[in-house]
């Protein structure tokens, strides 16, 4: 069973609509990121949360809202989706001992 | 400003020779981190390989090394021996600590062809 999990993995939605993007870990990280992905710009961070108390913006923060309901679990809200929000979205979680993020397999997301 | 750069937007290698993928970065933070990570086209993010900008010796993992050349403010990759499982896109980013919190930064990519 995959580490990290994203739900959904594809949604397409109409500009407007209230979109939820939800990622699960059960690596037992405290740490949880937002990226989303847009060609030729790489991933880019949009939030992220320390633990379940802690929430922080990142680079691109706005359009885009979340919550941390328990340690494992990060989700990420578009409240008005429109169109420049189509992009490849990725959670990721990691340790403060170990270096490395590990990511979710993504949510590609289309708004119309 | 914190910055990833990588310069090469596509590279072409033939297989089972090496390659290098080139990184630079820009931080004023003395205690940092550097990692690459492999996108296939299934779209995943694997890790591969970190440096922390104290460590003496370039970082190595299996066919994966870093070249670390902190006077530069580099951190290439080398892949040695490539197979064609290695086309993919590659990021480098950096893990910096700002305001007491650690923040992750990418590059753009490079997108590595392997030739049979």
């Amino acid at each position: 069973d995959a580490d990290v999990t994203q739900t959904p993995r594809n949604r397409i939605t109409k500009t407007g609509k209230r979109i939820m993007l939800e990622c699960s870990q059960t690596k037992g990280h405290d740490r949880m990121y937002w990226y989303r992905q847009d060609p030729g710009l790489g991933l880019r961070l949009i939030y992220y949360s320390f633990d379940v108390k802690d929430i922080n913006k990142g680079e691109i923060s706005d359009g885009y809202s979340v919550s941390r309901q328990a340690q494992a679990k990060f989700s990420l809200s578009l409240e008005s989706a429109i169109p420049n929000q189509t992009a490849l979205y990725f959670c990721a979680t990691s340790d403060g001992i170990l270096n490395e993020q590990f990511f979710g397999p993504g949510t590609r997301l289309t708004v119309l | 400003a914190q910055k990833i750069t990588q310069t090469q937007p596509g590279m072409f290698v033939q297989e089972k020779e090496a390659v290098t993928l080139d990184c630079t970065y820009d931080t004023s933070d003395p205690s940092y981190g550097l990692f690459w990570y492999k996108q296939p086209s299934s779209g995943e993010m694997i890790f591969l390989i970190y440096q922390g900008s104290y460590d003496q010796q370039n970082a190595t993992e299996g066919r994966y090394s870093l070249n670390f050349q902190k006077a530069r403010k580099s951190a290439n990759l080398v892949i040695s021996a490539s197979q064609l499982g290695d086309s993919a896109m590659y990021f480098c980013a950096m893990r910096i600590t700002t305001s007491g919190t650690y923040k992750y930064i990418f590059g753009t990519g490079t997108r590595l062809k392997v030739l049979a």
